[in-house]
């Protein structure tokens, strides 16, 4: 049972444009979320994070949305960079009796130059 | 900035071995997680410690079993390894004790292979 999900597994974008990346999760309980990214051979890189007490927070050239009634977030990159191209997973945490950080299944970014 | 180390990189096992992973979280993290990542997934949680105690327990098989010490370091040990138990293994920390949400702090891994 996939509790977060990233129906999107690749997304190419020009290089100046912006990217938006997708997650969706399943478990209302869940109060807390992150974006990662990831590169090969490298561990997951915390990118930014979101309350769900709050709808937007932004930093720097990454913006988080969450949706709580539509269980949805999206990581918005503008503008992309081609240093940006790595894999990004969601994740969530909060679930009511347990402490686990649930991740997504990834999207693999590329940004072209 | 210090970051969570994990030792080895990499290693190579044969089946029904044993293998044993180190994991040293940032200083004054007090919360270790292990993840398994397989080709193509996504981490899977496997067990946190929270404090030198188990805080919650994942998708880990009863052959594994992991410990906090009480300089905070973690070890995952693996026996009766399993072809399928091939797979990157991630070790990440946070802080608990500033607030319940913080985020988690990844290492980059110990690529085990089991032959």
């Amino acid at each position: 049972d996939q509790q977060v999900k990233q129906n999107s597994p690749s997304l190419s974008v020009q290089e100046g444009r912006i990217s938006i990346l997708n997650c969706d999760y399943t478990n209302s309980m869940f109060d807390y979320f992150l974006w990662y990214k990831k590169y090969p051979a490298e561990g997951p890189t915390f990118l930014i994070s979101i309350s769900s007490i709050k709808d937007k927070n932004e930093d720097g050239r990454f913006t988080v949305f969450l949706n709580k009634s539509a269980k949805h977030l999206s990581l918005h990159i503008v503008p992309s960079q081609p240093g940006d191209s790595a894999v990004y997973f969601c994740a969530a945490s909060g679930a009511s009796g347990t402490y686990k950080y649930i991740f997504g299944t990834g999207t693999r970014l590329k940004v072209l130059a | 900035a210090a970051g969570v180390i994990q030792s080895p990189r990499h290693l190579i096992k044969e089946k029904r071995e044993t293998a044993t992973l180190k994991c040293y979280p940032i200083p004054r993290h007090d919360t270790v997680y292990w993840y398994q990542q397989g080709p193509g997934q996504d981490p899977q949680f496997l067990i946190s410690f929270y404090e030198k105690m188990q805080s919650d327990k994942g998708s880990i098989p009863d052959r594994f079993s992991a410990q906090q010490f009480s300089d905070y370091h973690s070890e995952l040990n693996m026996s009766s390894l399993e072809l399928g138990d091939s797979a990157l293994y991630f070790c990440a920390s946070r802080v608990w004790g500033e607030s319940y949400n913080s985020p988690l702090h990844f290492g980059n891994g110990t690529r085990l292979t089991v032959t």
